[in-house]
């Protein structure tokens, strides 16, 4: 199975700071990687897939990249809407796994 | 728009059975593989089945094989998930998904 070592675990952050969280796959999976946004008691929203390319709707400044082993998602500038947690999540081969998540928290 | 909705969870009893749906709509159902996913209180997201859009391919986590079964009904646009033998781990909210979409879950508690 590959497995999906997300970091870091938590943050705190300001609004309008930039934040990082970063995938790294335990064996390559090409840009089969997806983001998630979830908030506390609602179902997850994706955000990023294939990567890099941005779902419809979702703002831009989430942005996705990254290929093969190690990926990153960056929030250009952190709203106070965004603080959720995330999820990367590897579809190159079942089983689908998960990346353990990043609590994003207010500072 | 694409709409899932699932339904069916409840309290069981370890060892007991429950059957999970999803109700589609917006998209044309048999044209899509589907996955369930769930997630224990406090806890990550655990991807448990697939099942092609024909129902020819179908794979399930380690955690629930032999235990579940998926299914679906491309005339009713209804996805399912036949659930045996539960345990006190299976305690979570299930979710079913298309690409990017997901459905609100319906919440499986087994207790005794």
């Amino acid at each position: 199975d590959i497995q999906m070592t997300q970091s870091p675990s938590s943050l705190s952050a300001s609004v309008r700071d930039r934040v990082t969280i970063t995938c790294r796959a335990s064996q390559g999976i090409r840009s089969d990687l997806g983001w998630y946004q979830q908030k506390p008691g609602k179902a997850p929203k994706r955000l990023i897939y294939d990567a890099s390319s941005l779902q419809s709707g979702v703002p831009s400044r989430f942005s996705g990249s990254g290929s093969g082993t190690e990926f990153t998602l960056t929030i250009s500038s952190l709203q106070p809407e965004d603080f959720a947690t995330y999820y990367c999540l590897q579809y190159n081969g079942y089983p689908w796994t998960f990346g353990q998540g990043t609590k994003v928290e207010i500072k | 728009e694409v709409q899932l909705v699932e339904s069916g969870g409840e309290l069981v009893h370890p060892g007991g059975s429950l059957r999970l749906s999803c109700a589609t709509s917006g998209f044309t159902f048999s044209s899509y593989a589907m996955n369930w996913v769930r997630q224990a209180p406090g806890k990550g997201l655990e991807w448990i089945s697939y099942i092609g859009r024909d129902s020819s391919a179908i794979y399930y986590a380690d955690s629930v094989k032999g235990r579940f079964t998926i299914s679906r009904d491309n005339a009713k646009n209804s996805l399912y998930l036949h659930m045996n033998s539960l345990r006190d781990e299976d305690t979570a909210v299930y979710y079913c998904t298309r690409d990017g979409s997901w459905g609100q879950g319906t919440l499986v508690t087994v207790s005794s």
